[in-house]
């Protein structure tokens, strides 16, 4: 399967603690985005990647939050101190350039207790 | 602000009965509008892409349409399989802004 993945596809955590969120962009692509859904709503934007470097970052994106992608292959997403308002689903996407169709991985639903 | 709003909401049709779902939108540097399906649970599902006013594009039931202010989702002789949620989005130079979405169900 050459799509996009995502590891885990469930996290269930207590607040306070830390996650990790991985992505796999489909290799080929090099812009990397991530957002997140809330049930109801669509997706929210949170960040993207060019390569390796982070170009733009949503307000959303509290400093508890952040994102890397090393070598400008995978991409990680770390929650610090989680907070029951971080329960969401984490999508991923990557495309070829600006303006392209994105192509989103399966998410990683997040549950903190 | 970019700004997507969709109608209906939900939107409940019996196979075989035709409808077009709304998107409305304002943006500045529109670079595509994009249209996905989602199942529940899953990521988004891309279905379309359109660049400018007038142009249209088709798949299988699927025909989308763009206007300088609104695009539309033709939907003819839906199935079951059809159900899910339709997601509507423009894309600037750095990210996809939503909608809401509107709720599919096709029923037999």
């Amino acid at each position: 399967d050459t799509g996009v993945s995502q590891d885990p596809r469930h996290k269930i955590t207590k607040r306070g603690q830390n996650v990790t969120f991985r992505c796999d962009p489909i290799s080929e692509h090099n812009r990397l985005y991530w957002y997140r859904q809330t049930l109801g709503q669509g997706p929210e934007f949170l960040t993207y990647f060019q390569n390796e470097a982070q170009l733009e970052k949503s307000r959303l994106l509290s400093d508890r939050f952040s994102a890397e992608r090393p070598k400008g292959s995978f991409s990680t997403l770390e929650i610090q101190r989680t907070e029951q308002g971080d329960s969401a689903m984490y999508l991923c996407a990557s495309s070829l350039i600006q303006g392209h169709e994105q192509f989103f991985g399966p998410g990683t639903r997040l549950t903190v207790l | 602000e970019d700004q997507v709003t969709q109608s209906p909401e939900a939107l409940r049709l019996q196979e075989g009965e035709s409808s077009s779902l709304n998107c409305s939108y304002t943006v500045s540097g529109l670079r595509g509008l994009f249209w996905y399906r989602q199942d529940p649970g899953k990521g988004p599902e891309f279905l379309f892409t359109l660049y400018s006013a007038g142009e249209e594009k088709e798949k299988e039931r699927l025909k989308a349409t763009l206007t300088k202010k609104e695009s539309f989702l033709h939907i003819t002789a839906p199935k079951p399989e059809d159900s899910a949620t339709y997601l509507c989005a423009v894309g600037t130079a750095s990210k996809l802004t939503f909608g809401t979405g509107t709720r599919l169900q096709v029923t037999l």
